[in-house]
């Protein structure tokens, strides 16, 4: 199978501003997962949608993170404004359907400063 | 969702040697997931145990789920420098995936 595909691969940028990243997942795959990895840690899910529509973004900041995935294919996160805590990798992965093995991009790294 | 606890944090071994990394549950687990996620690198799913008592091998590497689904373990045979990463065992809350805090192993020729 085709990898999930991220952009972009590295993003630096100051605090106060605005970030948005992509994630295209593996044809067919209905299910897609954002999530946040702090080094050294294990990745925390932000938000999964099972195609077009969000199923679990509990863990999502919703004053500043959003998500979408308008057509239930390709998918953005963004984060306005950036926060120096943002600092982190943030990976993207899909699913033939929830509860599936996941699929992991190889993600963005996030620096902000 | 709770997340599993993982021991040891990180194990350093001589290649040739065993490693078993051990994952543990104060709740029944519907499931459990390993993945491994090299240095750099992304995860990577390894595989899932569903059933009690379940036993699964790949290869050097021996999956186990406990007979009352609250603990699980990864052994892997005679380690290699490839083995080297973080293994990390992740639990089914719902149609989220909990990750647990992960086990980093190294190791040296």
């Amino acid at each position: 199978e085709a990898e999930v595909a991220q952009s972009p691969r590295y993003k630096i940028t100051e605090k106060s501003q605005a970030v948005a990243f992509w994630c295209d997942p593996i044809s067919g795959h209905a299910t897609l997962y954002w999530y946040r990895q702090i080094l050294g840690q294990g990745p925390e899910l932000l938000v999964q949608f099972q195609d077009e529509s969000v199923v679990d973004d509990s863990q999502l900041p919703k004053d500043r993170f959003s998500a979408e995935r308008l057509k239930g294919v390709d998918s953005t996160l963004k984060i306005q404004p950036a926060e120096l805590g943002d600092s982190a990798m943030y990976l993207c992965a899909s699913s033939r359907y929830s509860n599936q093995p996941q699929h992991f991009g190889d993600g963005t790294r996030l620096s902000i400063l | 969702g709770q997340q599993v606890m993982q021991i040891p944090q990180y194990q350093h071994v001589q290649e040739g040697e065993d490693f078993t990394t051990y994952c543990n549950s104060s709740t029944t687990l519907s499931n459990i997931q390993w993945y491994k996620q090299r240095p750099g690198g992304h995860p990577v799913f390894l595989i899932q145990l569903v059933k009690s008592g379940e036993v699964k091998k790949q290869k050097r590497l021996t999956f186990q789920f406990g007979e009352a689904k609250k603990n699980s373990s990864l052994h892997i045979t005679a380690t290699q420098t490839t083995d080297v990463g973080t293994y990390f065992c992740c639990n089914q809350a719902g149609t989220a995936l909990i990750f647990g805090k992960g086990t980093t192993l190294s190791v040296s020729s």
